[in-house]
């Protein structure tokens, strides 16, 4: 069985300071992993997503998120916050076999101050 | 396609009576994703179908729970019997492929008096 731990359910940066969210991941097969944020108000979107590929992932807004197999660690970072990143973050695994369904983790809230 | 459509988006029920929740997913997505969130809690997966075929329910969704995807398109999930711990937010997501992300809708906030 497949689980998620966010490191943190609040991080608060400066605005242009450097954005890391922590998550760890539990998996008994290869993993998918992503990051999925969550504006006020609004539905989950993508960020990003590890599927075997290359380690070091690049989503939108300005994301990357680096897959560590002996860490077991899917971190998110962001050279340089910005007020619009203010939001929720979850990291989310899937098993690479069988029912596909996606475990997340209880989420990041981020702060950005001016 | 205008993403996965969830009706309707607020439901406020009283103790007790039986509520339906549609979901539309994306017209090419043969994967279909229940999830409840609650307040400062991730989303927590409920049932997932392939096509039509309910292939992994929670061991969340109680008897009270019962989720259909009669054509392989649009999807119910019904609660019969609210209870006042029912109150969260409904979630649906869809994919097409296993090693994509979801796409979710805009959910459904169930409150119930």
């Amino acid at each position: 069985a497949q689980s998620v731990t966010q490191l943190g359910s609040h991080v608060s940066v400066s605005e242009g300071a450097l954005v890391l969210l922590r998550c760890n991941y539990s998996s008994s097969v290869p993993p998918y992993l992503f990051w999925y944020v969550q504006y006020p108000n609004q539905g989950l979107q993508l960020l990003l997503k590890y599927t075997s590929a290359a380690t070091l992932v690049k989503g939108i807004n300005g994301f990357e998120a680096e897959f560590k197999k002996s860490e077991t660690s899917f971190h998110l970072t962001k050279p340089s916050a910005h007020m619009s990143d203010a939001a929720e973050y979850f990291c989310a695994v899937s098993e690479s076999t069988g029912g596909f369904k996606t475990i997340f983790g209880a989420g990041t809230r981020l702060f950005v101050k001016a | 396609d205008t993403g996965v459509s969830q009706d309707p988006r607020h439901k406020i029920t009283k103790r007790g009576q039986n509520v339906t929740f549609r979901c539309d997913p994306i017209s090419e997505h043969n994967r279909l994703y229940w999830y409840r969130q609650t307040l400062g809690q991730g989303p927590e997966f409920l049932t997932y179908f392939q096509n039509e075929a309910q292939l992994e329910k929670s061991r969340l969704l109680s008897d009270r729970f019962s989720a259909e995807r009669p054509k392989g398109s649009f999807s119910t999930l019904e609660i019969q019997r609210t209870e006042q711990g029912d109150s969260a937010m409904y979630l649906c997501a869809s994919r097409d492929r296993p090693d994509y992300g979801y796409t979710f809708g805009s959910g459904t906030r169930l409150t119930v008096v």
